[in-house]
């Protein structure tokens, strides 16, 4: 199993430029997550799905959108990049609500707004 | 939103001595995640606790709940230098549908010979 698969690793974005960061799984996981990690700082979440087609916003959600077609892949899109949106950005996943197994996470995407 | 503060924040050490992280929270936990992330790599679950009073073992590192499931600690005894990378407490919060696992702040190891 490849567990939670992120690409790119890296990208320079400029200011005002949008991309998707993609992420998928193939544990059958119902539960993802998207996560930003600022130099030398904690994980603070963006958006989660509960399973295709469910999405909601967690703490820094501004700025970013996701979309849930499909139990595998869990993409987040960046509109309009802003150099406060630098970041590593991290993809996780889990198997029960409760999450007594951890979180699974993803190599992670290292973005740079210029 | 619940907040769980991490301390120390950095610490360095010799190869060999013991090192210690601490989480704690002003309100109660009903439980606390660990993860280990390496320089330049992705948190690593370590172990989940959830019972008052709780200990669990991996090899040298030693995971505790408090009575009042407050606080937690991570212990790691006789530090090698694999034991390098910064350790999150992070508590995850059943809210309707779905889970979140918020992270605390991170104790960054430095392990040197």
């Amino acid at each position: 199993n490849a567990g939670v698969t992120q690409t790119p690793k890296f990208r320079i974005l400029k200011i005002g430029q949008s991309m998707t960061l993609q992420c998928a799984q193939d544990m059958n996981h119902n539960y993802m997550y998207w996560y930003r990690q600022d130099p030398g700082m904690g994980l603070k979440l963006i958006y989660y799905s509960v399973g295709a087609g469910i999405t909601d916003k967690g703490e820094v959600p501004n700025g970013y959108n996701v979309s849930r077609s499909t139990t595998e892949d869990f993409p987040l899109r960046l509109e309009l990049a802003a150099p406060s949106q630098t970041s590593v950005y991290f993809c996780a996943s889990s198997y029960r609500r409760q999450g007594n197994h951890g979180y699974t996470f993803g190599s992670g995407t290292r973005l740079t707004v210029v | 939103g619940q907040q769980v503060m991490q301390i120390p924040q950095y610490q360095h050490v010799q190869e060999g001595e013991d090192f210690t992280t601490y989480c704690n929270s002003s309100t109660t936990l009903s439980n606390i995640q660990w993860y280990k992330q390496r320089p330049g790599g992705h948190p690593v679950f370590l172990i989940q606790l959830v019972k008052s009073g709780e200990v669990k073992k991996q090899k040298r590192l030693t995971f505790q709940f408090g009575e009042a499931k407050k606080n937690s600690s991570l212990h790691i005894t006789a530090t090698q230098t694999t034991d390098v990378g910064t350790y999150f407490c992070a508590v995850l919060l059943n809210t309707g549908t779905a889970s979140k696992l918020t992270f605390g702040t991170g104790t960054r190891l430095q392990v040197t010979l």
